[in-house]
């Protein structure tokens, strides 16, 4: 079965930077799109990030344009996020997502499962 | 950028009740919406996609429907576990905007 972890979370000062990983198991991960989408404490779902199977085509929400990096590395079946310059407004938990699709770099769909999240905290 | 609103943002129902959830588009999205379920502490589950398909596994008790910029999300007698918040989402422009999420509690 699907099976989608997080990890990196953790407490963080603004300014500094951090990785989140995503261990994907149970499908070829190589062959899907893969989403960051977060969740500040009490509130909506906001999408941050995806990327297509191959790595081709990435695109952010605006708030994290030039500050947030999303990657993979399928021999590794895992994907990432890479956030510096943390501001106080990025706080919440962090999911990663999957696309539905077979290989296709088309990145406008929806997400058919969802890790447990993670949870990042910028704070001085 | 797209918006989408839900209503109520709270609804109280029973057991065995049927409710209705809205979604509203600011502009027109065609079926391009999916409906999510979410439980404290638990990620979203998929629900319905494309407005109105049954994701597998979901139970029949759940429909969608609607295009352009009015969706609804219908439960038909709800059961204890359909208690949670459910989101709606526009995903065929960037950047996948959420609704604000309708908590569904217990009357």
């Amino acid at each position: 079965q699907v099976q989608l972890v997080e990890s990196g979370g953790g407490v963080v000062q603004p300014g500094r930077s951090l990785r989140l990983s995503c261990a994907a198991s149970g499908f070829t991960f190589s062959s899907y799109g893969m989403h960051w989408v977060r969740q500040a404490p009490g509130k909506g779902l906001e999408w941050v990030a995806v990327i297509s199977y191959d790595g081709s085509n990435k695109y952010y929400v605006d708030s994290v344009k030039g500050r947030f990096t999303i990657s993979r590395d399928n021999s590794k079946n895992t994907l990432y996020l890479q956030m510096t310059s943390l501001r106080a407004e990025d706080t919440a938990v962090y999911y990663c997502a999957k696309d539905p699709r077979i290989m296709t770099t088309v990145t406008l769909y929806y997400f058919d499962y969802w890790g447990q999240g993670t949870l990042v905290t910028v704070s001085s | 950028d797209i918006q989408m609103t839900q209503s109520p943002s709270t609804l109280s129902a029973s057991v065995g009740d049927r409710v209705t959830i809205t979604c509203r588009a600011s502009q027109s999205i065609s079926s391009w919406l999916a409906w999510y379920q979410q439980k404290p502490g638990k990620a979203p589950k998929l629900l319905i996609y494309r407005a109105s398909h049954l994701e597998t596994g979901v139970p029949s008790r759940f429909s969608g429907s609607g295009s352009g910029t009015e969706f609804t999300l219908t439960i038909s007698s709800l059961q204890p576990d359909d208690f949670a918040t459910y989101y709606c989402q526009h995903y065929n422009t960037y950047p996948y905007p959420f609704g604000q999420g309708t908590k569904l509690e217990i009357k």
